[in-house]
């Protein structure tokens, strides 16, 4: 089963607002990590949030961690139209080696 | 340039045909990955490698083959006994950062094979 899950499903914004993205994930991590998908590509990696962070910035993306809900959520200030893709977390629920469980991601539509 | 590569970019095959994708990287990673994604789904987990000559069975290795005999390469073959091959494969490589007791394994992807069969 998917240890994490996107929420919404898909979101539509216009250019200038903010996107917010959500992962629940089900049992204990060591690292949780937002990839973005563009149509037809490779994933590509965005951030990683430590098990004990609670919050990381990067440029505009805003990325927060409540590990007593199980929860994620990925802010994007400033949408542009090139953000238009999906995006994905991804858990690693071991603090040795481990692979990532990926969710089946949110799809974000930014108009101009 | 550093990367990943994986061709080809997109595949045709008949039933019945085994095929293999390539997937190289130059950026020195000891672990390699291949996952398959259908539309609108996550990515699911088929076989990965932490070092050479060694590979481990992900969640939905049935009908697949891997090998891993050079650290830059992990061709991914794709079995007549694979019952639904037609998706999107991607491959993906980690430096499996160190901190300590902890590993940190952000994966860096290649651009993508569509499968067909026809």
């Amino acid at each position: 089963s998917q240890q994490g899950e996107e929420d919404p499903q898909a979101l539509s914004i216009q250019e200038g607002e903010n996107a917010t993205m959500n992962c629940s994930y089900k049992t204990s991590i060591n690292n949780l990590q937002w990839y973005r998908q563009n149509s037809g590509r490779g994933l590509v990696h965005l951030i990683l949030i430590r098990s004990n962070e609670r919050e990381k910035h990067s440029g505009r993306l805003r990325v927060t961690l409540d590990t007593s809900k199980k929860s994620s959520s990925l802010l994007i200030t400033a949408s542009r139209a090139a953000d238009t893709a999906s995006y994905f977390c991804a858990t690693a629920p071991n603090s040795g080696y481990s692979t990532l469980t990926f969710g089946k991601g949110t799809m974000l539509l930014v108009s101009p | 340039d550093g990367g990943i590569t994986q061709s080809p970019k997109y595949l045709f095959r008949k039933e019945g045909q085994n095929v293999t994708l390539s997937c190289e990287q130059n950026l020195n990673h000891d672990a390699m990955y291949w996952y398959r994604q259908d539309p609108g789904q996550g990515l699911r987990l088929i076989y990965y490698s932490q070092i050479v000559n060694d590979f481990q069975k992900g969640d939905i290795a049935e009908g697949y083959s891997v090998s891993r005999e050079k650290k830059e390469s992990f061709p991914l073959t794709v079995t007549s006994a694979q019952k639904n091959p037609t998706a999107f494969y991607l491959c993906a490589s980690s430096p499996n950062r160190r901190a300590g007791l902890r590993v940190y394994n952000e994966q860096f992807f290649g651009p993508g094979t569509r499968l067909t069969v026809l």
